[in-house]
């Protein structure tokens, strides 16, 4: 079973840049989440999708980030316009189903933003 | 607001030995408790996951125990090796609302296991 595929894994752009991060589940799990992990610290959750309703975007910075979820299966993470404080890597997971089930991490999407 | 704390946040041991890392969180309405391991530069790998209704939880050298009214869990390490080495997260999972479900994550311990 393949597991969950983020790409791409390394990102340089300059502030003021856009920039979108695509991430797809593990197949078969409705439940897909992105993540910002600092260094040093955990991660912490920035939006989470049930099938295609972001049921929890609380700690998302609308102002510049968006999310999609089309049919239920991949999602897009975009940030626009791109600050230095960004820089940070990007964690999607999925799980079959939210609260109760083993979420599963992809490699994550390094961004530095210069 | 939940809050994990993990305590160390660097162990260094000598290959052999048994170890336990602490996680520690302040709201115990929690679903569950997972821990992750993570290699540098790679995404988190699930280790075990305790349901709030669980007390431990083994796979192999790793056992994981819950105590959900005091707020701690530990993982306990036997015989370490240096494949090992990593860092290891301590997770909860949230209950309330629409939150529920969402991973509280904790810094991290990072483990180095020398030969």
């Amino acid at each position: 079973e393949a597991g969950v595929v983020q790409s791409p894994r390394y990102k340089i752009i300059e502030k003021k840049q856009p920039v979108a991060f695509w991430c797809n589940p593990i197949s078969g799990h409705n439940t897909l989440y992105w993540y910002l992990q600092n260094l040093g610290q955990g991660p912490e959750l920035l939006i989470r999708y049930e099938n295609e309703e972001a049921v929890d975007d609380s700690q998302l910075p609308k102002d510049r980030f968006s999310a999609e979820r089309l049919k239920g299966v991949d999602s897009t993470l975009k940030i626009q316009p791109a600050e230095l404080g960004d820089s940070a890597v990007y964690l999607c997971a999925s799980s079959r189903e939210a609260g109760t089930d083993t979420q599963y991490f992809g490699p994550g999407t390094r961004l530095t933003v210069l | 607001k939940q809050e994990v704390t993990q305590i160390p946040a660097a162990l260094s041991v000598p290959e052999g030995e048994n170890l336990v890392l602490n996680c520690s969180f302040t709201d115990s309405a929690i679903y569950n408790l997972q821990w992750f391991r993570q290699d540098p530069g790679k995404g988190l790998t699930s280790l075990l996951l305790i349901q709030s209704s669980q007390r431990e939880q083994t796979s192999g050298r790793l056992n994981a125990s819950l105590d959900k009214s005091s707020g701690r869990s530990t993982l306990y390490i036997a015989a370490s090796q240096p494949g090992d080495s990593a860092t290891y997260l301590c997770a909860v999972s949230k209950v309330y609302g629409g939150s529920q479900g969402n991973l509280i994550f904790g810094k991290g311990t990072k483990l180095s296991v020398k030969p």
